[in-house]
Parts: structure tokens; C-alpha cells; sequence
């Protein structure tokens, strides 16, 4: 099965600079990398998703690398604000079998804090 | 924007007793899944479901859970006799088919 490690666990950041989140993954068969954003009390919020077919993504402020041949992607988070705050969950599926459906394997998540 | 939702957002019950949590997924969507988190844990896969059947189950989805679709809307997931083991919070999610997969706000199940 998959094995998903993320690091680090925590993370603070002075609000405005950059923050980066790495995780590994051990089955190559994966091929979707979503990143989730989950505040206190609440459900995981997708932010970012990449597929295997691409190195990189982004989205605004957000952007997500994947190195398919080390088998790792990052998270990066730039010119950060108070409200990111937040912990920070990575995952990788498992390729759906003839159902098409596709658990994810979730790392075990970083918690940033933004410094004002 | 649609979203998965869940009810109840806190349930407390007895070790032995039944619980039955409930989820609406998107209307659309296809596959539908319960995660659960246990407290400052990571989101671990309990079950998939599709055209109104279990897909995989993980190891934790033993004999005292199951699952079901008993309308068109609804998703349950049912907890047969809690243990103290069980408490957790439980995420539904739903999934149109296109891997992305959106998630509830979560029911926080405590066993006394």
C-alpha cells in the first residue's frame, strides 16, 4: 500500500515570507497529489491538486512541485498571511481499481503558523 | 458553491450503543467515502462506495461498520456496538469521478 511522510510537522513563518511543506510518497503507481488545508474544527479543504503528468502547478500565491522520479512534492506558500494559518495535510491515491474509485493516503500533516 | 454536508456535528454516546452518522454528498458525484481522524492524528480511509456497493475497505472497516446509500441523497455510516477506540472525527467525501475529492465538515463522535 502507500506511504505517505510529510515534513515538517510544524512550521512558523514571519507573515509575508514563503513556507514549504515536503512529502514523500512510496507507491510510483500514484498519480494525484492533492494538498488539503484544515482549520481547527473543520473538514479538509482542497487548496491545490497535481497529477502525475505534470511538474508543476499554481494558483495565486499557492504552487505545488512534483518530482515523479524521487517521488516527492512540495507545497509552497508565498507572501503568507495570518489567515494561513492552518494545518496542512498531503496525500497520494491509489490508482481505482475496476470501480474507478481512488482512496487517499494522507500524510501526517504540518501546522503553520504565520507570525504577524 | 455545492458542499458535502454532514449531521449530526457532535454525537455522544455510550461504549455498546449504535450510532449512525450521516452525510449528504454532491449531487453529481459518483464515488463517496468515509475518513476518520483521530484527535491531532492524520485522516486515515475507512471505505469507498460506488453504484451502491462497498469498493475497498481498510482494516479499521471491521464487522461493527457498514455503510449505505438508502436514498438518493443520503450516505450513512454506521457504528454497530462503539468502543472507546472509536472516538474520533469521521469525514465524508464525495468524488464526481475525476479524483478530486471534496469533504465534509466532519462529525466528532465521543464514546464515554
Amino acid at each position: 500500500g502507500e506511504n505517505v511522510e510529510q515534513h515538517p510537522s510544524t512550521l512558523s513563518v514571519q507573515e509575508g515570507d514563503s513556507a514549504v511543506i515536503k512529502c514523500t510518497y512510496s507507491d510510483s503507481a500514484s498519480n494525484y497529489f492533492p494538498w488539503y488545508k484544515q482549520e481547527l474544527g473543520k473538514g479538509p479543504q482542497l487548496i491545490i491538486d497535481i497529477r502525475s503528468n505534470v511538474g508543476e502547478k499554481k494558483d495565486q500565491r499557492i504552487a505545488v512541485t512534483l518530482n515523479k522520479t524521487a517521488k516527492h512534492f512540495s507545497l509552497h506558500i508565498t507572501e503568507t498571511q495570518p489567515e494561513d494559518s492552518a494545518v496542512y495535510f498531503c496525500a497520494a491515491n491509489l490508482p481505482g481499481d475496476s470501480f474507478g474509485n481512488e482512496k487517499l493516503t494522507f500524510g501526517t500533516g504540518t501546522r503553520l503558523t504565520i507570525i504577524p | 458553491e455545492p458542499e458535502v454536508t454532514q449531521t449530526p456535528s457532535h454525537q455522544v454516546t455510550q461504549m455498546g450503543q449504535e450510532v449512525i452518522l450521516r452525510c449528504v454528498p454532491i449531487s453529481n458525484h459518483l464515488y463517496f467515502y468515509w475518513y476518520r481522524q483521530i484527535l491531532g492524528q492524520k485522516v486515515e480511509f475507512l471505505v469507498s462506495f460506488y453504484n451502491n456497493e462497498i469498493s475497498e475497505k481498510s482494516e479499521i472497516f471491521d464487522d461493527q461498520f457498514s455503510v449505505e446509500r438508502p436514498d438518493g441523497s443520503n450516505f450513512t455510516l454506521k457504528i454497530r456496538s462503539t468502543k472507546l477506540e472509536d472516538s474520533a472525527m469521521y469525514f465524508c467525501a464525495s468524488e464526481q469521478g475525476t479524483d478530486t475529492q471534496y469533504f465534509g465538515p466532519g462529525t466528532r463522535l465521543t464514546v464515554l
